[in-house]
C-alpha cells in the first residue's frame, strides 16, 4: 500500500531565509511525485511534479525538489522566502496526498 | 483555457438535509475526483469519475455519492448530512487516460465548496 509522509505540520521561517519542507513516502512502483500549494481559501495548485529523469526538479515560483529513491523522500526546497509563500503545502505521490505543512513566514 | 470551477462556493445546511455539489472540469478532461478536507483529517479521497463511470472510490459511507455526465460535468451528493460533515469540498481534474491510473497526471482544483453543517 502507497502512503505519504510529511513529518513536519508547521514550519516557520523568516523572509528571506531559505526552507526546507520533507516528504517521504512508501510506494511499490515507480512513483510519481508531486508538490502542491493550497493558499487560505483556494484549492491546490501545482508547484512541481517527477516522474522520471532528472532527479531535481525545477517549479514554479522558485521552488525546487530533489527525488531520492534511497531515502524514499522527494524534499521541496526554496532558497529564499517571500512572504506571500505563506500557504499549506502538500505532497502527493500515485493518488495519495500528505496531511500537509503549514508556512508560515515573519517579516 | 478556464479552470476547474465549483458551484455554489458557500454551503449552509443543517443536519439530516441533503446537498448536491457541482463541478465543472477542464475542457478536455475526463477525469473528475472529489475531495473532503478538514483541519483534523486534512484531504481525503471520495471518488473518481472517467466517462461517467466511478472508477476509484475512498472509505466514506454510502451517504456520499456522486456521478458525471457526458459533457464530463460530475455532482456529488451527500444525504443526510451530519456536523461532521463540515468541510471544504475540492473537486479535481485531469488529463487522463482510460488506461491511466489517479495520480500519474497533474491533477488540477478547483477553489472549494465550503459546506457547514448545523
Amino acid at each position: 500500500a502507497q502512503s505519504v509522509t510529511q513529518p513536519d505540520i508547521h514550519i516557520t521561517v523568516s523572509e528571506g531565509a531559505s526552507l526546507e519542507l520533507r516528504c517521504n513516502y512508501s510506494y511499490g512502483a515507480t512513483p510519481y511525485l508531486f508538490w502542491y500549494v493550497q493558499s487560505p481559501g483556494q484549492g491546490l495548485q501545482l508547484l512541481l511534479k517527477y516522474f522520471s529523469g532528472d532527479t531535481l526538479v525545477q517549479g514554479i515560483k522558485g521552488f525546487e525538489a530533489e527525488f531520492k529513491r534511497s531515502q524514499s523522500s522527494f524534499n521541496l526546497r526554496k532558497p529564499s522566502v517571500h512572504w506571500s509563500d505563506a500557504a499549506e503545502y502538500f505532497c502527493a505521490v500515485g493518488g495519495g496526498f500528505g496531511a500537509g505543512t503549514t508556512v508560515t513566514v515573519r517579516a | 483555457k478556464a479552470g476547474v470551477t465549483q458551484t455554489p462556493r458557500y454551503l449552509i445546511k443543517t443536519r439530516g438535509q441533503q446537498v448536491t455539489l457541482s463541478c465543472s472540469p477542464i475542457s478536455g478532461h475526463r477525469s473528475v475526483s472529489w475531495y473532503q478536507q478538514t483541519p483534523g483529517q486534512g484531504l481525503q479521497f471520495l471518488f473518481e469519475y472517467f466517462s461517467e463511470t466511478q472508477r476509484n472510490k475512498g472509505n466514506f459511507p454510502g451517504r456520499f455519492s456522486g456521478r458525471q455526465f457526458s459533457n464530463s460535468r460530475s455532482e456529488m451528493n451527500v444525504s443526510t448530512l451530519e456536523l461532521g460533515d463540515s468541510a471544504l469540498y475540492l473537486c479535481a481534474s485531469s488529463h487522463l487516460t482510460r488506461t491511466s491510473r489517479l495520480g500519474t497526471d497533474t491533477q488540477y482544483f478547483g477553489p472549494g465548496t465550503r459546506l457547514t453543517v448545523l
